[in-house]
């Protein structure tokens, strides 16, 4: 089955600086590729998710690469603010359940 | 109106008690799905649905048992807890077309 790996597992930033958190998955034939973000004691929720034809995908602060070939894909948020600390997940599937990483603490520093 | 819908949203219980916890979604999605959160926060999945029909059947241990009366309901049902139980249980659901898993607020499952 998929396995989904992903660093770091805790982030502190400045408030304004960059945040990027990285993911390697193990099944070429994995094509869906999304990140959800949970904050405290809330569901996790969808930001941006990338299909395998495209290799980048932007909302406004929030952009996703991915990278077939080497079967990685990260999540870049630029002007990091205090209500981005939460954790974030990215996951992978090819029509079947998501599987998911193991998530990283995103902690934004006013 | 919510679309993922469980309850309850807290259960604490002895070990070796049955409980349940049922889940419903008004999305008129086709798939849904049962995840288990623990403590370091990992997101595991259990059993998936489609229609009605087992798809996914993690290795879970039987003691867990998933029931889908109709495509919008899923429920789960737990006999004999264990200790090792204790988690948030999230039911989900997403349509066929996109795979976009859309999450209940979860059930916090405490087992003493």
């Amino acid at each position: 089955g998929e396995n989904v790996e992903q660093h770091p597992s805790t982030l502190s930033v400045q408030e304004g600086d960059s945040a990027v958190i990285k993911c390697t998955y193990s099944d070429s034939a994995s094509n869906y590729f999304p990140w959800y973000k949970q904050e405290l004691g809330k569901r996790p929720q969808l930001i941006i998710d990338i299909r395998s034809n495209v290799g980048e995908k932007k909302d406004q602060r929030i952009a996703v690469t991915l990278n077939k070939t080497a079967k990685h894909f990260s999540l870049h948020i630029t002007e990091t603010q205090p209500e981005d600390s939460a954790v974030y997940f990215c996951a992978a599937s090819y029509g079947k359940a998501l599987t998911f990483g193991s998530g990283t603490r995103l902690q934004v520093q006013p | 109106d919510t679309a993922v819908s469980q309850t309850p949203k807290y259960l604490v219980t002895q070990m070796g008690n049955d409980k349940s916890i049922k889940c419903e979604q008004n999305l008129g999605h086709d798939t849904m799905y049962w995840y288990k959160q623990d403590s370091k926060k990992f997101l595991k999945i259990m059993f998936s649905y489609n229609n009605k029909e087992l798809i996914i059947n993690e290795t879970v241990p039987n003691r867990f048992s998933p029931k889908s009366p109709d495509k919008a309901h899923l429920n789960l049902h737990i006999n004999s807890l264990e200790l090792g139980d204790s988690a948030v249980y999230f039911c989900a659901s997403s349509p066929l077309s996109t795979g976009e898993l859309f999450f209940g607020e979860g059930s916090r499952l405490t087992v003493l």
